[in-house]
C-alpha cells in the first residue's frame, strides 16, 4: 500500500523569501511522484512530476523537488516566493504498478508583503 | 491542447433532481477519473475508467452513476443527492495505466462545484 504524508498543513512565508515544503512518502513499489498546487476554487495543476529519471526535477514558476530514497522524502522548494505562489499544495504518489494516486493532506501556502 | 473541460462550473440542485456533470478531454488519454473534493481536505477517488470500462468503483453510493460514452468523454450522472454531497468535483485524465514512457500524471479539469439544497 502506499501513503503520502505532508508534514506541514500550514506554510506562512514572507514575499521574496524561501519555501520549503515537505513531503514523506511510503510505496511498496518504484513510485512515480508530483506535487500539485491548487489555487482557490481551481482544479489541479501539475508543479513537477518524479518517474525514476532524475532525482532532483525542476518544474514550473520555478519550483523543484528532490527525490531522496534513503529518507523516503521528496520536497518541494522555491528560491524566491511571489504572491501569487499563495494557494493549496498536495504531493501524491502513484505507484508504477498500480493505477491510483494517493495525495497527502495538502499544504497550505501563505505569502505575506 | 492539454485541457480538460468540465460543465458545469456551478450547479444547484435539488435532493429530488436528476442532473449530469460532464468531462471532455482531447489529449488521447484513455484512463479517466472523477473525484470528490470537499473543503480543505485533498481530492479523494470515486471512480476510474480505462480504456472506455469502468475499472475503479471506490464504493461509491449509487446515486452517483458514472458514464463513458467514447475515449473523450465522462459523465457522471447524480440522482437524488444528499447535503452532504456537495463539493467540488473534479474530473482528470491520464494516459493508459502503467504507462512509463507517456507518464502517469494526471491532468484535471477546472471542476464542478455542486451544491445540494
Amino acid at each position: 500500500a502506499q501513503s503520502v504524508t505532508q508534514l506541514d498543513s500550514h506554510v506562512s512565508v514572507s514575499e521574496g523569501t524561501p519555501v520549503l515544503l515537505r513531503c514523506n512518502y511510503s510505496s511498496s513499489y518504484s513510485p512515480s511522484l508530483f506535487w500539485y498546487v491548487q489555487h482557490p476554487n481551481k482544479g489541479l495543476q501539475l508543479l513537477l512530476k518524479y518517474t525514476s529519471a532524475a532525482t532532483l526535477v525542476k518544474g514550473i514558476n520555478g519550483f523543484e523537488a528532490e527525490f531522496k530514497k534513503s529518507e523516503t522524502s521528496f520536497h518541494l522548494t522555491k528560491p524566491s516566493a511571489h504572491m501569487s505562489d499563495a494557494a493549496e499544495y498536495f504531493c501524491v504518489v502513484s505507484e508504477t504498478a498500480g493505477n491510483k494516486l494517493t495525495f497527502g493532506g495538502g499544504t497550505r501556502v501563505l505569502v505575506k508583503p | 491542447d492539454t485541457e480538460v473541460t468540465q460543465t458545469p462550473k456551478h450547479l444547484v440542485m435539488g435532493m429530488t433532481n436528476k442532473k449530469s456533470l460532464k468531462c471532455e478531454q482531447h489529449m488521447g488519454h484513455r484512463a479517466m477519473y472523477w473525484y470528490k473534493q470537499k473543503a480543505k481536505k485533498p481530492p479523494e477517488l470515486m471512480f476510474v475508467y480505462s480504456y472506455e470500462k469502468l475499472s475503479i468503483n471506490e464504493s461509491v453510493p449509487s446515486r452517483f452513476s458514472p458514464e463513458c460514452p467514447n475515449s473523450s468523454l465522462l459523465n457522471l450522472h447524480l440522482h437524488a443527492l444528499q447535503p452532504e454531497d456537495s463539493a467540488l468535483y473534479l474530473c482528470a485524465s491520464s494516459h493508459k495505466v502503467n504507462n512509463r514512457v507517456l507518464g502517469t500524471e494526471a491532468f484535471f479539469g477546472q471542476g464542478t462545484r455542486l451544491t445540494v439544497v
